[in-house]
């Protein structure tokens, strides 16, 4: 299974773009890096995938160099309601795409 | 976008009774869906895969005995707690494995999340 290691926490300002690293060292070949948001008692959200370089869509970025050691989600002029849990994560194509969580960083951010 | 719910959203129940929790896929048709438990601060753990017509896989340590798994169809699997215990309190999410298929440049690999069910054994 691909491990990933990302920070506990982060606090941030309304209007601040937040950038959360997340390490995958042992990462497959075909595996794709997927990040989610959960809110306190909601399952978590899917929020962006990608497999390298740079992926955008409405709601933020994904950065991910050549390596695919790590991967960046940024997140452009945060408000108070994006303040959740992020996960970072990898699928696991050889079981069965079955996913493992990690800890997730925890973005708390202030007016 | 695909959606997926859970039945019931918060449940209470004695402790030695069972209780059984429904995840749907309400518009798309999902061969696997898997069942998570998350503690207050913690992460999500991965209890079982669900596959429908065959037996759910569960995870090292979760027991199969405890947690009955049932995919009868392509659009629900049901998760029963038996013989509840407080200790088995839990807040409960499913989530679907979106097909190929469903969405065109659907995101590989992702699962869609219900909204979770809140378990409380007294």
């Amino acid at each position: 299974l691909a491990k990933t290691t990302q920070p506990i926490s982060m606090d941030s300002y309304e209007g601040q773009e937040v950038n959360i690293t997340c390490s995958h060292n042992n990462i497959a070949t075909n595996d794709y890096i997927t990040w989610y948001q959960q809110f306190p008692s909601q399952g978590p959200r899917f929020i962006i995938q990608g497999y390298k370089t740079k992926v955008t869509n409405e709601v933020a970025s994904l950065f991910i160099p050549a390596d695919r050691k790590s991967s960046t989600l940024s997140l452009p002029r945060v408000s108070l309601s994006d303040t959740a849990v992020y996960y970072c994560l990898v699928g696991d194509k050889a079981a069965g795409n079955k996913l493992t969580f990690g800890g997730g960083t925890r973005v708390l951010v202030k007016p | 976008g695909a959606v997926v719910s859970q039945h019931p959203s918060r449940v209470i129940c004695k402790s030695g009774t069972s209780v059984k929790i429904e995840c749907r896929s309400l518009d798309f048709q999902a061969t696997t869906m898997f069942w998570y438990r998350q503690f207050p601060k913690k992460s999500l753990m991965l209890m079982a895969t669900s596959n429908e017509g065959s037996k759910a896989t569960y995870e090292q340590g979760v027991e199969k005995d405890k947690f009955l798994i049932n995919h009868a169809s392509l659009t629900l699997s049901t998760l029963t707690v038996t013989s509840a215990h407080p200790e088995d309190s839990s807040f409960y999410i499913c989530s679907a494995r979106i097909p190929p298929a469903y969405l065109a440049g659907a995101p590989r690999d992702t699962q869609y999340f219900g909204p979770g069910t809140r378990l409380t054994v007294l």
